[in-house]
């Protein structure tokens, strides 16, 4: 079992409408949580993190984490094309310095 | 404030040769994290690098080394490269008193051919 799963690509919305992602790990003692964009042949860029259960907002993007079910989500509303991109959910335990990153959910925001 | 930054931002070389990437921390970061991503996965951690020792090592062969300059700068040595070794590598900027937000350079793009 791979430590960090995202649900499978491509995903495409159309311009307006809310796009969830998804993201499972294995690990119970995981502590935080990060999403990341990444255009293609860019690096990764952060978009936010979450520590604690529940929701954490910041403009059009929503991260949900629900540590009992080993689960965390990205919403973004009203998607915009610049929203097109891969969207990689990383990890990290207590002590432990890397993040643990799933293979990516691919976007696309149709015009 | 300039971000990260790495070097070179391509390279291409032959099986069984060494290669040398470089990387500029953001000013105030301490600690550098090395990736590696190949075509359609996540990055893979290497190492991290914090006080000019090695803190932490991913599930990466001894071909791979790396070091950390006084300047917080570091480099990642691959020697006898392989094929597989074709990856984008990215450096992780980080400052260890808020060490959970890890900002990427724009990576080395490495072709082994």
């Amino acid at each position: 079992q791979k430590e960090v799963e995202q649900n499978s690509g491509p995903l495409s919305v159309p311009e307006g409408a809310i796009a969830s992602l998804n993201c499972t790990y294995s690990d119970r003692g995981s502590q935080s949580f990060f999403w990341y964009r990444q255009y293609s042949g860019k690096s990764p860029e952060l978009i936010m993190f979450i520590y604690s259960n529940g929701d954490k907002e910041d403009g059009r993007f929503t991260a949900q984490l629900n540590k009992a079910s080993q689960y965390v989500s990205l919403l973004i509303r009203d998607s915009q094309p610049s929203d097109s991109a891969t969207y990689l959910c990383a990890v990290t335990t207590l002590n432990d310095y890397k993040l643990s990153f799933g293979a990516g959910t691919t976007v696309t925001v149709r015009a | 404030d300039a971000g990260v930054t790495q070097s070179p931002t391509h390279l291409i070389k032959t099986r069984g040769q060494q290669v040398t990437l470089r990387c500029s921390p953001k000013s105030g970061h301490d600690t550098v994290s090395w990736y590696q991503q190949a075509l359609g996965q996540g990055p893979q951690f290497i190492f991290q690098y914090y006080e000019e020792e090695e803190r932490q090592r991913g599930n990466f062969p001894d071909r791979f080394s790396g070091h950390q300059f006084p300047n917080y700068s570091s480099e990642l040595n691959v020697n006898a490269l392989l094929l597989g070794d074709s990856a984008l590598y990215l450096c992780a900027s980080i400052a260890s008193t808020l060490y959970n937000e890890q900002f990427f350079g724009p990576g080395t793009r490495l072709t082994v051919l």
